[in-house]
């Protein structure tokens, strides 16, 4: 069983740049999560994908963005990248089918973004 | 006022204590509860949901309290690879797994 993978591990972009992160879910799961962790935060909400459609988003503006492909990995990309916008971040797979929420997400070990 | 709010510590504990975490949340709605555990610059992991009656798993005890909307999490007989960062989580929606997450509060064991 393959885990959730995502790339790029690290990189570092100017304010003002575009950046996209990718992610491949883990197997079997059909429902990606984007968290945002500031350093010394928990994980914030961006946005969640089922169905290759957004289903529920957080308190971020709408330069965040993201899809979902028919394979279920997903990408999250951020305009205009301002200071603020540095931070760890976590894509999350889950099953989305079931009646019982065990509230596991399975989190990727990141992309780190540094902007500057 | 954070939807959760935990104390960020650090707590220093020497090896073989009790150390105990709390967590408070603001939404009276929210279904259910867990705490992740994060170790430094890796990816939060789940470490135990938390029932309304209390649950135990191993040196790990979570307990709910809904009137007062306070979460705990107490570590019996600390360990060295339980130094980490816990995180206090609330699903306060079902119909998503969008979850709340706290800031953490670090624990450090000491030999």
């Amino acid at each position: 069983e393959t885990g959730v993978t995502q790339s790029p591990t690290h990189l570092i972009k100017t304010r003002g740049q575009q950046v996209t992160l990718r992610c491949s879910s883990q197997s079997g799961h059909n429902t990606v999560s984007w968290y945002q962790q500031a350093l010394g935060q928990g994980p914030q909400f961006i946005f969640q994908y089922y169905r290759e459609e957004e289903n529920g988003r957080g308190n971020f503006p709408p330069r965040f963005s993201g899809l979902q492909f028919p394979n279920y990995s997903s990408e999250l990309n951020v305009n205009a990248l301002e200071l603020d916008d540095s931070a760890l971040y976590l894509c999350a797979s889950s099953p989305m089918g079931g009646t019982t929420n065990t509230g596991e997400l399975f989190f990727g070990e990141g992309s780190r973004l540094t902007v500057l | 006022r954070k939807e959760v709010e935990q104390d960020p510590g650090p707590f220093n504990v020497p090896e073989g204590a009790t150390v105990a975490f709390n967590c408070t949340y603001s939404n009276s709605a929210s279904q259910s509860f867990f705490w992740y555990r994060q170790d430094c610059r890796k990816e939060p992991k789940l470490l135990m949901s938390v029932y309304s009656s209390g649950n135990e798993d191993g040196r790990f005890t979570a307990q709910l309290n809904r009137a007062s909307q306070y979460i705990s999490l107490l570590i019996r007989d600390s360990k060295l690879s339980d130094s980490a960062t816990y995180l206090c989580v609330v699903n306060m929606d079902t119909g998503r797994r969008a979850l709340t997450f706290g800031s953490g509060t670090r624990l450090q064991v000491q030999p």
